[in-house]
């Protein structure tokens, strides 16, 4: 059971260049998300797809875009990339607690993106 | 005013000892509450949910909220060093499909053998 499965790992890119985050989970969620951290700012949210065939923006969407693809695999693109794009980046999924109905997050291993 | 606030520590504990983490929140429509850690250069992990008033216990790890003062907790008994992490609290409101989550910075603990 693989859980969220986010590539690549790392890279680096120069500014200017473009690159796609892939994210794919295997827990039947309906709702993924994409998160960068930097330090001392927390979790922000870019993008995030509540269900299928649906994405909306975030806290800080500018500059990405993103594609839900099917209902496992959620992908995230810097057209033109920016040295402020420096970061972690984290995939994650959600699913419904049983016990109270909220949303618990499952998060990939992380994504750490370098722009020079 | 932050929606999540946190203390950045470092919070140093001695091995043993019961380590404290706060979390003050301002949207009083908030409804269900996380705590995750995350060891550094790893992904985030969900350790304890909190949805009412009171306390919730699990091992080594009771979830404390109270929602008229805005506040939940984490206390850590017994702390060992591999608890040793940032603990990030995270707030959620809304029921159904979309629920936004909003996270704190985080308090880095640290447990001194």
């Amino acid at each position: 059971n693989a859980g969220v499965t986010q590539t690549p790992k790392f890279q680096v890119l120069k500014t200017g260049q473009s690159m796609t985050l892939q994210c794919a989970q295997d827990m039947n969620h309906n709702s993924m998300y994409w998160y960068r951290q930097d330090p001392g700012m927390g979790l922000r949210l870019i993008y995030y797809s509540a269900s299928e065939g649906t994405t909306d923006k975030g806290e800080v969407p500018n500059g990405y875009n993103v594609s839900r693809l099917n209902k496992r695999e959620f992908s995230l693109r810097l057209e033109s990339a920016a040295p402020s794009q420096t970061s972690v980046y984290f995939c994650a999924s959600s699913g419904l607690a049983t016990s109270s109905g909220a949303n618990v997050l499952t998060f990939g291993a992380g994504s750490r993106l370098t722009v020079l | 005013q932050k929606e999540v606030e946190q203390n950045s520590g470092p919070l140093s504990v001695p091995e043993g000892a019961i380590a404290s983490l706060n979390c003050t929140y301002s949207d009083r429509g908030s409804q269900s509450f996380f705590w995750y850690r995350q060891y550094s250069g790893k992904s985030p992990e969900l350790i304890m949910s909190i949805y009412s008033n009171g306390d919730k216990e699990d091992g080594r790890f009771t979830a404390q909220l109270n929602k008229a003062s805005q506040y939940v907790s984490l206390l850590i008994r017994d702390s060992q060093p591999s608890d040793s992490a940032t603990y990030l609290c995270a707030v959620t409101r809304g029921s159904g499909g979309y629920q936004k989550v909003t996270f704190g910075t985080g308090t880095k603990l640290q447990v001194i053998p």
